[in-house]
């Protein structure tokens, strides 16, 4: 009964590689959420969606690209993979704006 | 200077003892506040939430806020060594009502023994 779950848990893959991460979420909120959480622990924010629509994008780099096919899901497409993007991405989701986030359990991105 | 400051430890206390962690901050318009556990190898997971200036308790765990000072707290009593783990605080200011942007300190490691 997970409520935030992410595929794979691991990926591997080399530099100028093109990848895919999936989110699901069961909890039947609105919002979803990508995080990056880099070595030294900070999670910082990526993108944020609300019923399939882009609401909050930061300062990352176009070869990320989010996709939500509907309110329950978020993928997130890398292309052109540096090594740089080697990291640990959580998906979250919330019931509104003004709800906590629940996080899944991560997919850790080596890029060698 | 990073908008939430929080040290990362490792802090080790005594099994049963009073485990105290902090954040601080310099934004004033972050107005609701987060605890998250972190294990090893898994995502955050929500403990504590308020909104505004004040207390909040739940079963071992407090949670305290004071705006005027930029600071927060969470306290657990009788910590336990499943209580090991990654303390994060995240904090946010509602910008837009259909999403909750979090700033996150950096988290601080917290070592039970028992």
């Amino acid at each position: 009964d997970t409520a935030v779950s992410q595929t794979p848990k691991y990926l591997v893959t080399q530099m100028g590689n093109d990848k895919s991460i999936k989110c699901e979420q069961n909890l039947g909120h609105d919002t979803m959420y990508w995080y990056k959480q880099d070595s030294k622990k900070f999670l910082k924010i990526m993108f944020s969606y609300n019923n399939k629509e882009l609401i909050i994008n930061e300062t990352v780099p176009n070869r990320f690209s989010p996709k939500s096919p509907d309110k329950a899901h978020l993928n997130l497409h890398i292309n052109s993979l540096e090594l740089g993007d080697s990291a640990v991405y959580f998906c979250a989701s919330s019931q509104d704006g003004r709800s906590p986030l629940h996080f899944g359990n991560g997919t850790r991105l080596t890029v060698t | 200077q990073k908008e939430v400051e929080q040290d990362p430890g490792p802090l080790s206390v005594p099994e049963g003892a009073i485990v105290s962690l902090n954040c601080t901050y310099s934004n004033s318009a972050f107005q609701y506040f987060m605890w998250y556990r972190q294990y090893s190898r898994k995502g955050p997971e929500l403990l504590m939430y308020t909104y505004s200036s004040g207390n909040k308790e739940d079963g071992r765990f407090t949670a305290q806020v004071d705006k005027s000072s930029k600071y927060i707290s969470l306290f657990i009593r009788d910590s336990q060594p499943s209580d090991s783990a990654t303390y994060l605080c995240a904090m946010s200011a509602l910008i837009k009502a259909a999403g909750n942007k979090l700033t996150f300190g950096g988290g601080t490691r917290v070592l039970v023994k028992p």
